[in-house]
């Protein structure tokens, strides 16, 4: 079975320099959700889009901006990157009306 | 959304049930309980959930206490690709927008 995709899996960006992960969700799914995972902490929600419009919105820094376009895919933009913005970045979506929410595999990305 | 407590840490030997308690006493009526799991920086992982009646699949099982103050996700025959944080959400399902609050968890190691 399909499952999400996240690109690129590995990312190291210095300070000060912008980043963009991608997130491509299970087919017909219509949800996209992003969550940041510090080391040796536990996912914190960043954004989430329903049908191409944000839905709801967590702790995302105003550094950062994200979209999903036509097709569904997602991207998380990332700029002036601080050391702090060093950790695993996921995504996850799910259909509407169905529980479960399926992640991908992650990005990690490491600031210099 | 309810707040939820779990034990940081548990240990199971492989083979023996796995029974991961948690606390969720200022649950509402309309809350839901789901579990996900985390192997070491992978992508969480749906379990299952429930409402108020015990859910089984084909992984795991769920009971929850007919006051539904607390709830325990049981492995019966936990194995080594079950060690991973264990995370006990409760939330409200809402058609479409389903954002994951994670606490702390339960950090489960499986020993031979």
């Amino acid at each position: 079975a399909a499952g999400v995709i996240q690109s690129p899996r590995h990312l190291i960006k210095e300070k000060r320099e912008t980043a963009t992960l991608k997130c491509y969700p299970i087919p017909r799914h219509d949800t996209v959700y992003w969550y940041q995972q510090g080391p040796g902490q536990d996912p914190q929600f960043l954004i989430s889009f329903y049908e191409k419009m944000q839905s709801d919105k967590g702790s995302i820094p105003d550094r950062f901006s994200a979209q999903q376009f036509s097709d569904y895919h997602s991207e998380l933009n990332m700029s002036s990157l601080e050391l702090g913005d060093s950790a695993l970045y996921f995504c996850a979506s799910s259909r509407q009306g169905e529980y479960e929410q399926y992640f991908g595999p992650g990005t990690r990305l490491t600031v210099t | 959304d309810a707040k939820t407590t779990q034990p940081p840490s548990m240990d199971c030997a492989e083979g023996r049930a796995a029974n991961l308690p948690c606390n969720h006493s200022t649950i509402s009526g309309n809350e839901y309980v789901y579990w996900y799991r985390q192997i070491h920086s992978q992508g969480p992982q749906y379990i299952i959930h429930g409402l108020k009646n015990n859910e089984t699949n084909e992984m795991a099982s769920l009971i929850i206490t007919e006051d539904r103050k607390s709830s325990t996700l049981i492995l019966p025959h936990a194995t080594l690709r079950d060690t991973a944080v264990y995370y006990c959400i409760v939330r409200v399902f809402d058609t479409g927008f389903q954002k994951l609050v994670f606490g702390t968890g339960t950090r489960l190691l499986v020993s031979p």
